[in-house]
Formats: C-alpha cells, sequence, structure tokens
C-alpha cells in the first residue's frame, strides 16, 4: 500500500515567492492533516480537514497561508508570500477512524527553505 | 501552553537494555495517547496508542503504561536494539475532533 504522498520533497525558494505543497493522503482515509516542524516550536498542527472540508484552521499562522482540499486524494498547502520564518518541515498525515483509533499516518515531508 | 511535556531532550541506552521513555500532560480530558517514532528526513511513523479506558497496551518489544491520576505515560522498549536509535514523540487526542497535540520529543540513542 502507498502512504501518505507529499511533493516535492525539498524547496528552496526567494522571499516573496509562492509556494505551494502538496499532499496525497491514503487511499481510504477521511481526516488530513498538515504540520509544521521547527526546531522553536516542534511540531504543530495547522489546518485539519474530514471529509474535504475544513474542521479547523486555528493553527495557521497567518493569512499568507491557506490550504484547500478538492477531493478526497489531493490537498495543497499554498504559501504567499513566501518569508524566511517559513522555512521548516510541513508534514502531510491523513488518517481514518473505521479501525477505532486516532492514529494518524505521515508523509515524508516537504523541507522548505526560503531565503 | 505545552499540554503535553517530554521533559527528557534526550536518553542514551545500550544495547539489550530497557529503553524508558516518559511523558507527562496536563489536560484530563485527553482520552486516547500515541506514541511516534521518527528518524532524521522521515515522516514520524505511529508505534503504539492507549486509551484511557486502559493502563497498558503492549505490541512486540514496545510497551506503553498510562497512569491517569498521575497524568502520566511512559513506553517501554525491551530489548533495546540500534536501530531504535530516533526520535520518539508522544501525543493526546484533544478534546475534541481528531487533533493530536505532540510533545516535544525525546532523542534515543541505543548503544551497542
Amino acid at each position: 500500500d502507498a502512504g501518505v504522498i507529499q511533493s516535492p520533497r525539498h524547496e528552496v525558494t526567494e522571499m516573496g515567492q509562492e509556494v505551494t505543497l502538496r499532499c496525497k493522503p491514503i487511499s481510504g482515509h477521511n481526516s488530513l492533516f498538515w504540520y509544521r516542524q521547527t526546531m522553536m516550536r516542534g511540531l504543530e498542527l495547522l489546518i485539519y480537514f474530514n471529509n474535504n472540508v475544513p474542521i479547523d484552521d486555528s493553527g495557521m499562522p497567518e493569512d499568507r497561508f491557506s490550504a484547500k482540499m478538492p477531493n478526497a486524494s489531493f490537498s495543497t498547502l499554498k504559501i504567499q508570500p513566501s518569508e524566511p520564518r517559513d522555512s521548516a518541515v510541513y508534514f502531510c498525515a491523513s488518517s481514518t477512524r473505521l479501525a477505532g483509533g486516532f492514529e494518524q499516518y505521515f508523509g515524508p515531508g516537504t523541507r522548505l527553505t526560503v531565503t | 501552553d505545552q499540554q503535553v511535556k517530554q521533559n527528557s531532550p534526550s536518553l542514551s541506552v545500550q544495547e539489550g537494555r530497557i529503553s524508558i521513555l516518559n511523558c507527562d500532560y496536563t489536560n484530563s480530558m485527553f482520552d486516547y495517547f500515541l506514541w511516534y517514532k521518527k528518524y532524521p528526513a522521515e515522516g514520524p511513523t505511529f508505534l503504539i496508542s492507549i486509551s484511557s479506558i486502559k493502563d497498558k497496551n503492549e505490541d512486540g518489544r514496545f510497551t506503553v503504561f498510562l497512569n491517569k491520576s498521575a497524568k502520566h505515560l511512559s513506553l517501554h522498549i525491551v530489548p533495546s536494539q540500534p536501530g531504535d536509535s530516533a526520535v520518539y514523540f508522544c501525543a493526546a487526542r484533544g478534546e475534541y475532533g481528531n487533533k493530536l497535540v505532540f510533545g516535544a520529543g525525546t532523542i534515543l540513542r541505543v548503544k551497542s
């Protein structure tokens, strides 16, 4: 089974540019989560979707960040304009409640560097 | 405010011995707890979980213990192997929905 797929794996961009991160969740999973990991703040939840609908975006740092889930197999996280402080590793995770638990399965992450 | 705390940034253990990783939480409404393992340049990998109605869950070399009165959980790895060297995150399900709150992580080094 394919796990969560993220692209690109690495992104280097200049301040002010638009950045789009992509995620394909595990087939059959109906919840999708975007996380950001930094040394200072650890692993923090940005936003999550249930059945393609955004449920909680309280972790989105500011209006420069936006996320969409147009269908059950694809989501994007966009930063426009990007700033050096956005440099971090961004993870996507997916889950399903069919097994009764709350386990989330993570992708390999996208390492973003904004210069 | 950190609702899930892993107070030990790192732990070093000899191969074959027991590794004990600890986690404390502050919110008594948390009802499900998980441990993840993370290797460099990879995403966190789910290890083991426990519901708040239990006090122990075992899966092979990994056992998680939950002490609700102390708001404390621990992960025991027996015997420890060099391949267990990684960052271990404790997580708890929030008060509603499917959100998880993560601790800061503990680096485990297993020496051969």
